[in-house]
């Protein structure tokens, strides 16, 4: 069984400043995990992906999250955020085996707020 | 490339009424995906289709809900007869394989049931 929890459902901060988005997962295998990206009426976009290499990720627009698996989380992080972040993200595991195996389970979301 | 396809973007039906959807993935991908998104909720899988075949239907609800990919592309996803909870944004994705790999999405379809 595999499971998501994003700590926050809204997340507020003003332009400039760091960008934190919590998350912690569940997996009987040694799991995937993405983050993606929703912006008002658009489709779902990648941000980036843990498969198990390096456990610091890079992603798209400056985000980056870092695996930690004594923790079992996958928190976003951004050092300053910008006005376009302003959108809801989604953290999504996915199993290596099992009867789940390759199967996106997503959190229920976090809306990200930028202020000016 | 072009990426997923979705159609129609917006849809309102009363109650007891059918709707389909359709879906085109991006050309090569051999699997494609169905999720419903509730509002304020993350996307549910539906429905997961290797080629033409099914790999995942558990969270179907197959006495109103079926979809099919006959020819291995395009897919299209019917309820009939629609609820007032089946309100939500249907989301179609496709990935060059199963597995845990990257998963492109469209657009969606926001249905809307009175």
């Amino acid at each position: 069984a595999q499971s998501v929890t994003q700590l926050d459902s809204h997340v507020s901060v003003s332009e400039g400043t760091p960008v934190l988005l919590r998350c912690n997962y569940s997996s009987s295998y040694s799991p995937s995990l993405f983050w993606y990206v929703q912006h008002p009426n658009k489709g779902l976009q990648l941000l980036l992906k843990y498969t198990s290499a390096a456990t610091l990720v890079k992603g798209i627009n400056g985000f980056e999250a870092e695996f930690k698996k004594s923790e079992t989380s996958f928190h976003l992080t951004k050092p300053s955020a910008h006005m376009s972040d302003a959108a809801e993200y989604f953290c999504v595991v996915s199993q290596s085996g099992g009867t789940s195996y390759g199967k996106l389970t997503f959190g229920q979301g976090t809306i990200l707020t930028v202020h000016p | 490339e072009a990426g997923v396809a979705q159609s129609p973007r917006y849809k309102i039906i009363e109650k007891r009424q059918s709707v389909a959807f359709w879906c085109n993935p991006i050309s090569g991908h051999a699997t494609l995906y169905w999720y419903q998104q509730i509002l304020g909720q993350g996307p549910k899988l539906l429905i997961q289709f290797q080629n033409n075949g099914v790999v995942d239907d558990s969270q179907l609800p197959k006495d109103r809900f079926s979809a099919e990919r006959l020819k291995g592309v395009d897919s299209t996803l019917k309820i009939q007869p629609a609820k007032l909870e089946d309100s939500a944004v249907y989301l179609c994705a496709s990935s060059l394989a199963g597995g845990p790999n990257e998963q492109f999405f469209g657009p969606g379809t926001r249905l809307t049931v009175l």
